[in-house]
């Protein structure tokens, strides 16, 4: 079974600085990749998604990117942070169309 | 048409009890609904899914209800404790597809008192 490691666990950064939050997965090849984002007692919002190397496809207009440098890699990037983008953010995976796994996530404050 | 509306948006049952979570949805291409548990801090876990071919799945003291016509499913938990004392989420998508875009809820936050 896959395995979803984010990192940082806990981020804490200032009004208007980069981000980057990185997403891998062990023990599948060729998944599906997905950025979540949880507001504070809030449901989940997708944000991106990847089928493949270079493929990212975004759900919502926003001030974040995403890349997949990598098969089992995913990248959630900004250049400049809002106070909008606090919360926590989570990548997920599946494979041919398997049950959708969960990382433990990165709580991400801007102040 | 591609919402997913879950009720209540919190719950508070005594040990014992059958809190029941319910969602609605809209899309009859939907093909696959599962649950989600979710505790604080922590990334979303699968608790349990449903195709919409069956009226009802049970693992363990979690059980699905589904209902086809009326476009509605619900989570019971059979004989709560407190450790099931999380965040809740159903979800809802279109699996044939080969690519998996889940349509979440937006949860219901479950106290189970001592």
């Amino acid at each position: 079974s896959q395995t979803i490691h984010q990192w940082p666990a806990t981020l804490v950064q200032p009004v208007g600085s980069p981000l980057s939050l990185e997403c891998t997965v062990e023990g599948t090849s060729n998944p599906n990749l997905y950025w979540y984002r949880q507001a504070a007692g809030r449901g989940l919002q997708l944000l991106f998604y990847s089928v493949g190397i270079g493929q990212i496809s975004s759900e919502v207009p926003q001030n974040l990117s995403a890349s997949r440098p990598q098969d089992r890699q995913f990248i959630l990037s900004s250049k400049k942070l809002l106070l909008s983008d606090s919360g926590f953010y989570l990548c997920a995976c599946t494979r041919a169309g398997e049950v959708q796994y969960f990382g433990p996530g990165t709580r991400l404050l801007v102040l | 048409q591609q919402q997913v509306k879950q009720s209540p948006q919190s719950l508070i049952v005594q040990k014992g009890g059958i809190p029941i979570i319910n969602c609605a949805y809209e899309n009859t291409a939907f093909d696959y609904f599962p649950w989600y548990q979710q505790f604080p801090g922590k990334g979303p876990a699968l608790l349990i899914a449903i195709r919409p071919d069956v009226s009802e799945k049970k693992e363990g003291r979690f059980t699905i209800s589904f209902n086809k016509s009326a476009k509605q499913f619900s989570l019971h938990i059979m004989d709560s404790q407190p450790g099931d004392s999380a965040t809740y989420f159903c979800a809802a998508s279109i699996m044939n597809t080969g690519f998996q875009k889940l349509v979440f809820g937006t949860g219901t936050r479950l106290l189970v008192s001592p």
